[in-house]
């Protein structure tokens, strides 16, 4: 079946520093992927999302590129700071109508002032 | 403002007691979803459904009950039958079955 596959943490950085969270899937056809946030003692909040091939999903200065050749969707960020410690989910839903979501296990970013 | 509202944000029980845990949206989505969350672990579908009066089971159903009587409402009840039922609860809704989840800020269920 389809899977995610997020580079385990936790993640330690300083404000300013660059990030990048590693996301590999595995699934049938081309699914569309997806990165959700999820800050202390809340729900998961849709970060940014990309439906096919070499698109690029960008917001509030992160990006992820959609990789078909290497399976890949990992989350970027220039200059991360301190409200942006949060955990981090990869996710990808199918292309058949209806079909559910697959999540990765997050990645817990810590950034330090 | 449109959104999910979970209740309670805690929420404590004895084993072998039932309990319902509350989930209403007001955003007019078709589809909901109940999911759950361990520390460490993505998120797994417990139920969903796509209309009223109509659910489906997710990947981890068993000990858990449903219902959909109103488009707006979809309650999730962990019955005493769940081994494990400490965890964090996560409810979604979308648009369609197609269209990406918009989350709750979930309930965290604390059995002993």
């Amino acid at each position: 079946g389809d899977s995610v596959t997020q580079m385990e943490g936790p993640v330690t950085l300083s404000e300013e520093a660059f990030l990048t969270i590693n996301c590999t899937y595995t699934a049938t056809g081309y699914p569309s992927l997806f990165w959700y946030v999820q800050y202390p003692g809340e729900g998961l909040q849709l970060l940014l999302k990309a439906t096919k091939a070499d698109d690029k999903g960008s917001n509030k200065g992160f990006e992820a590129t959609y990789r078909k050749e290497t399976t890949s969707f990992h989350l970027e960020k220039g200059s991360v700071q301190v409200s942006d410690s949060a955990v981090y989910f990869c996710a990808l839903r199918g292309r058949v109508y209806g079909q559910n979501f697959v999540f990765g296990p997050g990645t817990r970013l810590s950034v330090l002032p | 403002d449109g959104g999910i509202t979970q209740s309670p944000k805690y929420l404590f029980r004895k084993e072998g007691q039932n309990v319902t845990l509350s989930c209403e949206q007001n955003l007019n989505h078709d589809a909901m979803y109940w999911y759950r969350q361990d520390p460490g672990q993505g998120l797994r579908l417990i139920y969903y459904s796509q209309i009223v009066n109509d659910f489906q089971k997710g990947d981890i159903a068993e000990g858990y009950s449903v219902s959909r009587e109103k488009k707006e409402s979809f309650p999730l009840t962990v019955t005493s039958a769940q081994k494990n039922p400490t965890a964090f609860y996560l409810c979604a809704s979308s648009i369609d079955r197609n269209s990406p989840l918009h989350f709750g800020n979930g309930t965290r269920l604390t059995v002993t």
